[in-house]
């Protein structure tokens, strides 16, 4: 069974610039999640997405954004980067849908450098 | 509002030591409390899911247990290549599925 995919694995960018992250889910997996990874920071929520809806967000600026897919498919946008968007930006992938099984497995993150 | 707070922040232990990682927290009501392990430049392992308190599981050298008010990760006999953050996050029963996690614990084994 396919684990989670993410695209690309490695960015540079430069500050205003923007940038499309893609994260390909579990196969039979609705419910995706993306999380920012800082040293400063730790691992913060930045939104859920399930059945092509944002169904949670976290604390971030409205550059962050996302959208999903009718076939689960993610993808987050950060417009107008900035150097502290830098970080490693987490996907993360699971049943959804009130589903007793919980569990969100990650795929291997972006790593976004702003220059 | 949700906390996780893990301790220690780092843990040197020598090949065959045991040791225990605590992982506390507040949620307003318990989903679900999360252990992962994440090596260098890698997206986190899934490892365990505890739903109650009293719930142990365990996976080759981790056992986890869950109460009212935290988590401990047991590592009985760990090796090198138990080397890594453990992150600890707590899910809770809004619906929506995303975790708030604590800040991890370094372990690194001394072979």
């Amino acid at each position: 069974k396919a684990g989670v995919t993410q695209t690309p694995r490695y960015l540079i960018k430069t500050r205003g610039q923007q940038v499309t992250l893609s994260c390909s889910p579990i196969s039979g997996h609705r419910s995706v999640s993306w999380y920012q990874q800082t040293p400063g920071q730790g691992l913060q929520f930045l939104f859920e997405y399930f059945s092509e809806t944002q169904r949670n967000k976290g604390n971030f600026p409205g550059r962050f954004s996302g959208r999903q897919f009718s076939n689960s498919r993610s993808e987050m946008n950060v417009s107008t980067l900035e150097l502290g968007d830098s970080a490693l930006y987490l996907c993360a992938s699971s049943p959804g849908g009130g589903a007793a099984n919980t569990e969100a497995f990650f795929g291997q993150g972006t790593r976004l450098t702003v220059v | 509002e949700d906390q996780v707070t893990q301790s220690p922040e780092a843990l040197r232990l020598q090949e065959g030591e045991s040791s225990s990682l605590n992982c506390s927290y507040t949620v307003s009501g318990l989903r679900g409390l999360f252990w992962y392990r994440q090596d260098p430049g890698k997206g986190p392992e899934f490892l365990f899911t505890l739903y109650s308190a009293g719930e142990e599981k365990e996976k080759e050298r981790l056992k986890a247990t869950l109460t009212k008010k935290e988590s401990f990760l047991h590592i009985t006999a760990p090796k090198p290549e138990d080397s890594a953050t453990y992150l600890c996050a707590v899910q809770a029963q809004t619906g929506a599925n995303n975790l708030f996690f604590g800040t991890g614990t370094r372990l690194t084994v001394i072979p």
